[in-house]
């Protein structure tokens, strides 16, 4: 049984460019979280769907950040036209319908230059 | 007050010791409580999950929780150095589970042969 897919695994972009992050829940699996662990930070909550629904958002920034869940393919977080302090690791974590423990991705590690 | 607090150590111990981790929090309505383990440059594993008051214990892994203090601790029993990493307390946030995870910023353990 696989486990929670990301790619890529690691992605530079220059500033102002776009950066597409993918996730892939572990089979059985329909709720998907994404979170963010800046540089000698902690993790942080950034979003959380299910299948064509966002279900909280209140962690995601305002601007240039917005993520999707569809009916068919991986989760995407999509980051326009990114700044420095964007670079950071950006986990992907999934649970099934009926259970509240998320399981991890190997994470996808932006850095901006 | 940060939501959820741990001492970030590092916390140093002998091979063979027992690992004491402890994690406070502030959402008294908080239902759900987790400990993930982070190695350095990896994702988050999740080693225990407690919803209920009292102890619990996975092998060498014993997560102890008291709603009333809003404690939550994990023993790691017979500590290896193999254990040396990040432990990370995790809270579901509010009274109802609601996907989001609110994180402590770790504390680092050392088990020193």
């Amino acid at each position: 049984n696989a486990g929670v897919m990301q790619n890529p695994r690691h992605l530079v972009r220059r500033r102002g460019q776009e950066a597409r992050l993918r996730c892939s829940p572990m089979k059985g699996h329909s709720h998907v979280y994404w979170y963010r662990q800046l540089p000698e930070e902690g993790l942080k909550f950034m979003v959380y769907l299910q299948k064509e629904n966002i279900i909280d958002e209140s962690g995601m920034p305002k601007e240039r950040f917005s993520a999707e869940f569809p009916k068919e393919g991986p989760s995407i977080l999509r980051i326009q036209q990114v700044v420095r302090g964007d670079s950071a690791a950006y986990f992907c974590a999934s649970s099934p319908p009926d259970g509240y423990e998320q399981y991890f991705g190997p994470g996808t590690r932006l850095t901006v230059t | 007050q940060k939501e959820v607090e741990q001492n970030s150590g590092p916390l140093s111990v002998p091979e063979g010791a027992i690992a004491s981790l402890n994690c406070t929090y502030s959402d008294r309505v908080s239902q759900s409580f987790f400990w993930y383990r982070q190695y350095s440059g990896k994702s988050p594993e999740l080693i225990m999950s407690i919803y209920s008051n009292g102890d619990k214990e996975d092998g060498r892994f014993t997560a102890q929780l008291n709603k009333a203090s809003q404690y939550v601790s994990l023993l790691i029993r017979d500590s290896q150095p193999s254990d040396s990493a990040t432990y990370l307390c995790a809270v579901n946030h509010g009274s109802s589970n609601t996907g989001k995870l609110i994180f402590g910023q770790g504390t680092t353990l050392q088990v020193k042969p």
